[in-house]
C-alpha cells in the first residue's frame, strides 16, 4: 500500500464553523506534512511531524490546528477560519529524515470557506 | 534555504524530448535534487531525484551538472499525460524535514 489517503475530497465551511481535515497512510513513514496549495500556486508547507511530534511549524495561525494522534494518522483542525484560507490542502508523508527519501501526496481536501 | 529557479512554462510536442531545466546555485554538497510532478486535480507525484551521479527510471532522467548549481528533468518521449506542473526542488540532508517547493515549470504538450 504506496497510498496517502485524506478525507473529505471536498469541505465547504463557514467561518464559524470547526472542522478537521484527515490523512492517513500505513506505509510506517514516521514524517507526515501539511501543504497548502492557492489556485496556480505551488504548495506552500505548513506544519511537519516527525516521530509524531511536531517539527515545523511555518508560522500558521492558530486557527490552524494539526494533531498527530498515531504514527498512521494526520489531522487538520480547522476553526474560526477566513474566506482567503480557501485553498487545496494536501498531505504528504515520508519514510523519515533523510533527504534522498521521497515524498507521497495525498489527492488533497479542496476547502471553501464562505 | 536553498531555492531553485524553473522557466515559468515550456511547450512540447506528443513523442518528442522534452528537457525541463531547473537552476540551483546556492546549493550544498550534500542536498539532494528532487523532482515533482502535479497533474491537474491531483496532489504532486514523486518522479525522480538524484545527488551527483545522471539518474535514471521509468518515468524520466535526471542529468545533473558537474557543478551541480543547474540539473534538467528529461522525459524522452512527451505524452499527452505529461501535461502537468513539474517542480524542481532541493532535499536538505540532516535532522532538517523541510521541503519547499519553487514555482515550477506548466509543461504543455501538443497533439
Amino acid at each position: 500500500d504506496t497510498e496517502v489517503t485524506q478525507t473529505p475530497k471536498h469541505l465547504v465551511m463557514g467561518m464559524t464553523n470547526k472542522k478537521s481535515l484527515k490523512c492517513e497512510q500505513h506505509m510506517g513513514h514516521r514524517a507526515m506534512y501539511w501543504y497548502k496549495q492557492k489556485a496556480k500556486k505551488p504548495p506552500e508547507l505548513m506544519f511537519v511531524y516527525s516521530y509524531e511530534k511536531l517539527s515545523i511549524n511555518e508560522s500558521v495561525p492558530s486557527r490552524f490546528s494539526p494533531e498527530c494522534p498515531n504514527s498512521s494518522l494526520l489531522n487538520l483542525h480547522l476553526h474560526a477560519l477566513q474566506p482567503e484560507d480557501s485553498a487545496l490542502y494536501l498531505c504528504a508523508s515520508r519514510e523519515g529524515g533523510l533527504p534522498n527519501e521521497k515524498l507521497f501526496f495525498g489527492s488533497g481536501t479542496q476547502l471553501s470557506v464562505l | 534555504d536553498a531555492k531553485t529557479t524553473q522557466p515559468n512554462s515550456m511547450e512540447s510536442n506528443e513523442e518528442e524530448p522534452v528537457h525541463l531545466p531547473c537552476n540551483h546555485s546556492t546549493i550544498s554538497g550534500t542536498d539532494y535534487i528532487h523532482w515533482y510532478r502535479q497533474l491537474p486535480s491531483q496532489g504532486p507525484e514523486y518522479v525522480i531525484h538524484g545527488l551527483t551521479s545522471n539518474v535514471n527510471n521509468r518515468m524520466a532522467s535526471l542529468a545533473i551538472a558537474e557543478d551541480r548549481k543547474s540539473s534538467t528533468l528529461i522525459l524522452h518521449r512527451a505524452t499527452l499525460r505529461d501535461a502537468a506542473v513539474y517542480y524542481c526542488i532541493l532535499s536538505p540532508r540532516g535532522s532538517n524535514y523541510k521541503l519547499t517547493f519553487g514555482k515550477g515549470t506548466l509543461l504543455t504538450v501538443n497533439p
